[in-house]
């Protein structure tokens, strides 16, 4: 089974720029997650999106994310502008259980 | 209070040593509760999941679960230098709204040295 693909690997953007991270998740899971990893802290849960429907976005901030899930099956995250504080690395998982959530290896976002 | 407390690394083992890594939770609909391992420059991996109480054993790694005090383990033992990573423990249950929400701990940093 392919795992669940990112990209990209990296990204260096001056504050106030845009970006945009792409997320392939594992065919036929309905449920797709995006989450901001801090280092040294534990993933946080942006957004959530059941097939193409979001079912929990009470962590993005909305004023600059923006995410979609179109036609069910690849997402994108947008940030716009950019901040110092959105360096991070960025996670897609998709989910077809209760507990088999398979992650990808992330967008590592550098924001200077 | 976060909904997810996991305690603070980093911890540092010799090689062969009992690894305990602990995380509690304040909210009772949370009813998957797993393990992930994560390396350096990578997503998390799922290494361990236990439904609702008790204990599960996976070779060298147990995951303990104890819904009435709100508190779950995962134990390496035999610890290996490959056992160094970051561990984070995840908790899923169905919300208000009836979708499935996943929450981690913060992560606990270990680092078994030959």
């Amino acid at each position: 089974e392919a795992g669940v693909a990112q990209s990209p690997r990296y990204k260096i953007i001056e504050k106030r720029q845009s970006v945009a991270f792409w997320c392939n998740p594992i065919s036929g899971h309905a449920t797709l997650y995006w989450y901001q990893q801090i280092l040294g802290q534990g993933p946080k849960l942006l957004i959530q999106f059941q097939n193409n429907g979001v079912v929990d976005d009470s962590q993005l901030p909305k004023d600059r994310f923006s995410a979609e899930r179109l036609k069910g099956v690849d997402s994108t995250l947008k940030i716009q502008p950019a901040k110092l504080e959105d360096s991070a690395v960025y996670l897609c998982a998709s989910s077809g259980s209760n507990y088999g959530y398979t992650f990808g290896s992330g967008t590592r976002l550098t924001v200077v | 209070q976060k909904e997810v407390e996991q305690d603070p690394g980093p911890l540092s083992v010799p090689e062969g040593a009992i690894v305990s890594l602990n995380c509690t939770y304040s909210n009772s609909a949370f009813q998957y509760f797993m393990w992930y391992r994560q390396y350096s420059r990578k997503g998390p991996e799922l290494l361990m999941y236990t439904y609702s109480s008790g204990n599960k054993e996976d070779g060298r790694f147990t995951a303990q679960v104890d819904k009435s005090s709100k508190y779950i383990s995962l134990f390496i033992r035999d610890s290996q230098p490959s056992d160094s990573a970051t561990y984070l423990c995840a908790m899923s249950g169905y919300f208000s709204g009836g979708y499935n929400k996943l929450i981690f701990g913060a992560g606990t940093r270990l680092a078994v040295h030959p």
